[in-house]
């Protein structure tokens, strides 16, 4: 089973509007972290926000927003006001384990492409 | 300004040959990652190493090789047994292992077969 899923086809929302992007999950580690990045044409990956399964308020960071919901193992972004230059892919990931040490490799989705209209 | 470098941005490879890609980082960090993106797909993890002298097969290691003789760098070979080797490389690095963390990645490495 895919760890990490984004099935969304490429998602598309008017410029000033906020859009959501979903990811489901599968593990079966109690400690985890999701995390998501954005992709632009020129294909640097940029951090975007973070979520510990621990955390009991969803993460914030500007125009970014995570929609945790840990029973249904869905970790969806949500931007808002967007921008044109949001226009990205958009990459959600996982890390198993990561308060012991042991891990630190990232499992990646295959991305959700979002296009900004003006 | 500390960050993760790549060179070079373009890589052309003939039929048969290795090529190097390169990652340097200044950020201090101890483990590092190099992903393969074909297009419209996600990243997959080829190698990575979490601290110097010591690096691990991903899940697509078949075709490739690195070196982890330096904290700051984390060069990959591709070799002539990666049959497929078109695709964008991407390299990361990553802090304490036991943080929360993100990894940082560079602007990556686009391959191509002569």
């Amino acid at each position: 089973a895919q760890k990490i899923t984004q099935t969304q086809p490429g998602m598309f929302v008017q410029e000033k509007e906020a859009v959501t992007l979903d990811c489901t999950y599968d593990t079966s580690d109690q400690s985890y972290g999701l995390f998501w990045y954005k992709q632009p044409s020129s294909g640097e990956m940029i951090f975007l926000i973070y979520q510990g399964s621990y955390d009991e308020q969803n993460a914030t960071e500007g125009r970014y927003s995570l929609n945790f919901q840990k029973a249904r193992k869905s970790a969806n972004l949500v931007i808002s006001a967007s921008q044109l230059g949001d226009s990205a892919m958009y990459f959600c990931a996982m890390r198993e384990r990561y308060n012991t040490g042991a891990n630190s490799k990232l499992t990646f989705g295959k991305g959700i492409t979002l296009s900004v209209r003006p | 300004d500390g960050g993760i470098t790549q060179s070079p941005k373009y890589l052309f490879r003939k039929e048969g040959q290795n090529v190097t890609l390169s990652c340097e980082q200044n950020l201090n960090h101890d483990a590092m990652y190099w992903y393969r993106q074909d297009p419209g797909q996600g990243l997959r993890l080829i190698y990575y190493s979490q601290i110097v002298n010591d690096f691990q097969k991903g899940d697509i290691a078949e075709g490739y090789s690195v070196s982890r003789e330096k904290k700051e760098s984390f060069p990959l070979t591709v070799t002539s047994a990666q049959k497929n080797p078109t695709a964008f490389y991407l390299c990361a690095s990553m802090g304490p292992l036991d943080s929360n963390q993100p990894q940082h990645f560079g602007d990556g490495t686009r391959l191509s077969i002569l």
